[in-house]
């Protein structure tokens, strides 16, 4: 079974706008972290942004943020102000188990994002 | 810039062919992870050492092989190359073996042919 699940292979927003892209998620476990990485068209993979499972706030880095609903299992991430160089892929990543007992991640099949001028 | 240094950044190698890539951490990072990049199969994760030592495997294939060194630089190593290996393979790297964030270097590229 997907562990991540990114439903929108490609999205386009136009420039300024805000967009959500989808990330919904499936374990057991009580202690995961979410991650978000940007992948641009040079191939190169881009932290942007982090939750924990214990997290009692969203997250937030910059432009970015994560709508983190625990029951339903999603972490979004939202983009504001969408500029023309927020055109990549974008994974959603999870890591299970507790913060100091290994640290892989899995990953989503990522959403291609193309912001418009 | 994530600190993680990668080389080389692209290879291209025949089938059957024995390559080595390297990684080098970010200073401090303790920890390093493996993953393959894919049309067919996305990202996947390979293995994990954390201070010199294994911690964890993930779909990594007996052709494949990894170590960390003293240095803490890791190197992958993959054998009896096939065409269905081209892939880029990422490392990257964190504090702990749990961190809030893992920076990745810029990948290798490798292309079987």
């Amino acid at each position: 079974a997907q562990k991540i699940t990114q439903t929108q292979p490609g999205m386009f927003v136009q420039e300024k706008e805000a967009v959500t892209l989808d990330c919904t998620y499936d374990t057991s476990d009580p202690s995961y972290g979410l991650f978000w990485y940007k992948q641009p068209s040079s191939g190169e993979m881009i932290f942007l942004i982090y939750q924990g499972s214990y997290d009692q706030q969203n997250a937030t880095e910059g432009r970015y943020s994560l709508n983190f609903q625990k029951a339903r299992k999603s972490a979004n991430l939202v983009i504001s102000a969408s500029q023309l160089g927020d055109s990549a892929m974008y994974f959603c990543a999870m890591r299970e188990g507790p913060y100091n007992q290994g640290g892989k991640l899995i990953f989503g099949q990522g959403t291609e994002l193309s912001v418009k001028p | 810039d994530s600190g993680v240094t990668q080389t080389p950044k692209h290879l291209i190698t025949a089938t059957g062919q024995r390559v080595t890539l390297r990684c080098s951490p970010r200073s401090g990072d303790l920890s390093v992870y493996w993953y393959q990049q894919s049309l067919d199969q996305g990202l996947q994760f390979l293995i994990q050492y954390y201070n010199g030592e294994e911690r964890a495997k993930g779909n990594i294939l007996e052709r494949f092989s990894a170590q960390q060194f003293p240095d803490l630089h890791s190197e992958l190593n993959l054998s009896s190359l096939e065409l269905g290996d081209s892939a880029l393979y990422f490392c990257a790297s964190s504090v702990t073996q749990g961190d809030t964030e893992a920076f990745f270097g810029q990948g290798t590229r490798l292309t079987v042919v």
